[in-house]
């Protein structure tokens, strides 16, 4: 079974605090993304990544930055937590080929910002 | 804009009956359109993948459906039981912009006995 893990399942944060997420994956994914997902909006895309060292921004990258320096881990970083970015995040994973392929999702880390 | 709109927002069901959620897209150029299963607190697990030929496909009790024309796909729960009680996702996947997923914001299930 493939395995999308995410380091923490709740974190609490401080404004102003730099945060970092972990997402490890098993299955030799060479595609890997993180999204947001809050109340009313569905999931979000922030950043994802194709390859190592690779990244491009997604559709609300602005506040958040990312590292992929190893196939099977990316990481999203918050440079300056705000208040605004408590949310469920998202990590996932898939094959290459984009097209009709399976994305695998953790388990989700669930943010706040206090 | 590409768009996908769920419908019903919440619905409420009694273990055993049936139940079918609704999905319209706007996403062009189609490549794809997946349902996922995502339980309270938990990331979305895969239920169905369907391409622009396929207009049926089955997974246990879930059944989606999709027709390219009318950019429309239903899931259809069948005999429902508690532990289907979640959100269930409608995804659809561009061919272009780097073959993007955009995502409904999801019905919310919740089976009662």
């Amino acid at each position: 079974d493939v395995k999308v893990t995410q380091s923490s399942r709740y974190l609490v944060k401080r404004t102003g605090e730099k945060v970092f997420l972990e997402c490890v994956q098993d299955m030799d994914h060479e595609n890997m993304f993180w999204y947001r997902q809050d109340p009313g909006l569905g999931l979000r895309l922030i950043y994802f990544s194709y390859d190592v060292k690779m990244k491009e921004k997604g559709d609300i990258p602005e506040g958040y930055s990312v590292s992929r320096e190893k196939k099977e881990r990316f990481s999203l970083i918050l440079e300056s937590a705000s208040t605004n970015q408590t949310s469920m995040y998202l990590c996932a994973s898939r094959l290459r080929d984009f097209m009709n392929t399976e994305a695998f999702f953790g388990q989700g880390t669930r943010l706040t910002v206090v | 804009k590409n768009q996908v709109e769920q419908s019903p927002q919440s619905l409420i069901i009694l273990e055993g009956k049936n139940c079918t959620l609704q999905c319209n897209y706007t996403v062009s150029p189609f490549s794809n359109l997946r349902w996922y299963k995502q339980d309270t607190g938990r990331g979305p697990v895969s239920l169905t993948i369907m391409t622009f030929s396929e207009n049926t496909k089955s997974n246990g009790r879930y059944t989606a459906t999709l027709d390219a024309d009318t950019k429309q796909s239903s899931l259809h729960i069948t005999a429902s039981q508690l532990s289907d009680s979640a959100s269930y996702i409608c995804v659809v996947q561009t061919t272009g912009g780097g073959n993007k997923l955009t995502f409904g914001t999801g019905t919310q299930l919740k089976v009662e006995l």
